[in-house]
């Protein structure tokens, strides 16, 4: 079936870096743009960043611009967040989604926890 | 980023009519529209309307968006015990280029 499997999150320590992992089955990942979303514990949902297609053009939120990088490889059809220089602010739940116009295909999430 | 504004909550009653708001701007709601999507607690959230206010596939009925300039509208008929939920809208900024979202209102179902 269409689905969206994140991996990657752990517990780390302010400053350093995590890579996580977006696997993408049941459908032609190379037709759609994927999001990364996350949601700090017991609030909203904020938008981090979306690649495209062909992986050009990336887009980020102010908040995550120069510390995380958005990356695709179409040939495992995965999307990858590189996250650099954490702090405690990045704490929370992080979900891909599928933009098909509009988010409509969602991963679990997976917890990332940034703490000394 | 500036986001979309929505109430933090709204309370009805069971088979009642819920109407939730998104108000966002020119550069966003006004432009493309606002897609709406529902989280229940500890789940992901679920696509309920297109920015151009169309249901995807499996979406009851019930749930219809609507948009009058920068302010975009889901309607909830029929109110059931498993609406109660977390409603969020989202809109692409063409101003910010970025994804913006409401802060998300909590439907509470008495």
């Amino acid at each position: 079936q269409v689905q969206l499997v994140e991996s990657g999150g752990g517990v780390v320590q302010p400053g350093r870096s995590l890579r996580l992992s977006c696997a993408a089955s049941g459908f032609t990942f190379t037709n759609y743009f994927i999001h990364w979303v996350r949601q700090a514990p017991g609030k909203g949902l904020e938008w981090l960043a979306f690649i495209p297609h062909n992986g050009n053009n990336k887009y980020y939120a102010d908040s995550v611009q120069g510390r995380f990088i958005i990356s695709r490889d179409n040939s495992k059809d995965t999307v990858y967040l590189q996250m650099n220089n954490l702090t405690t602010e990045d704490t929370a739940v992080y979900l891909c989604a599928r933009e098909d116009n509009d988010f409509d295909i969602w991963g679990e999430g997976t917890m990332v926890t940034v703490s000394s | 980023q500036a986001g979309l504004t929505q109430p933090p909550s709204v309370s009805k009653g069971l088979r009642q009519t819920a109407t939730l708001t998104c108000t966002g701007n020119s550069n966003n709601v006004d432009n493309q529209g606002a897609a709406w999507l529902q989280q229940h607690q500890g789940h992901p959230p679920k696509l309920l309307s297109y920015r151009n206010n169309n249901r995807p596939s499996g979406i009851s009925e019930r749930f219809s968006a609507s948009r009058s300039g920068n302010t975009a509208s889901l309607t909830i008929s029929g109110l059931q015990p498993e609406d109660e939920a977390d409603y969020y809208c989202s809109a692409w900024d063409s101003s910010l280029s970025a994804w913006v979202f409401g802060g998300g209102t909590k439907l509470t179902v008495l």
